[in-house]
């Protein structure tokens, strides 16, 4: 069964104190992952795709890699408008390209 | 990028009421899903909105309940039907672009907050 594992639940950083949220994910073949950015009220913002092993992508603060069975999402000095929650997500290339969703990581970061 | 509408924002109804809820898109789009967000959990896929033909429903999820109509490439409705408190959540609508190079994005509306009495 396809499924998306996110950790940690909640983090909570200093300004300026990198870290990584990991997202860890079974898929029938991989078509993308998928990082999102959700603020409370409001719907998900796209951040990145990332289709193959060894991919990376950045964005301001935030970079994303991933591997064969997981990906992660670096932040780097963080402020606290990043305070969110992140979401990640995997499209299999069989079937109906279903979009699975993890639980997301809710991330504050203290001024 | 695509820019997603929907309507109602909120809303608090009755149990055994239904409700409509519209997503409008800035430009056209060939895949539009809906999904369900209920308190503290992940985003749940109910249906793909097919332009022109029935909507295909995930395991879990009827028509009866969650009848979908998509007229045409901008815009599609979500109902909820005969409606209890177990259906209060959020509801996002969603567009795939989907590119000739395998590239794809998925873009989302800014949800509808349910509540049932």
């Amino acid at each position: 069964e396809d499924q998306v594992t996110q950790s940690p639940e909640a983090l909570r950083l200093q300004e300026g104190e990198s870290s990584s949220l990991n997202c860890s994910y079974t898929v029938s073949g991989l078509r993308g992952l998928f990082w999102y950015r959700q603020d409370p009220g409001k719907g998900p913002e796209f951040l990145f795709t990332l289709y193959s092993a060894g991919e990376e992508k950045e964005k301001e603060r935030l970079k994303a890699t991933l591997t064969k069975k997981e990906s992660f999402l670096h932040i780097t000095a963080p402020k606290p408008e990043d305070s969110a929650t992140y979401l990640c997500a995997v499209q299999a290339s069989s079937g109906t390209y279903k979009y699975i969703f993890g639980t997301g990581t809710r991330l504050k970061v203290l001024a | 990028s695509a820019v997603i509408s929907q309507k109602p924002s909120r809303d608090i109804c009755q149990r055994g009421t239904s409700l409509t809820i519209q997503c409008q898109v800035d430009s056209q789009v060939t895949m539009m899903f809906w999904y369900r967000q209920q308190p503290g959990q992940s985003l749940t896929l109910i249906a793909t909105a097919n332009q022109g033909s029935e909507a295909t429903y995930e395991s879990g999820f009827v028509i009866d309940k969650f009848p979908i109509s998509r007229p045409n490439l901008t815009f599609s409705t979500l109902t909820v039907s005969n409606m209890s408190p177990e259906d209060s959540s959020i509801y996002l609508c969603s567009v795939e672009n989907r590119y000739g190079n395998g590239y794809n994005e998925q873009f989302f509306g800014p949800g509808t907050r349910l509540t049932v009495l």
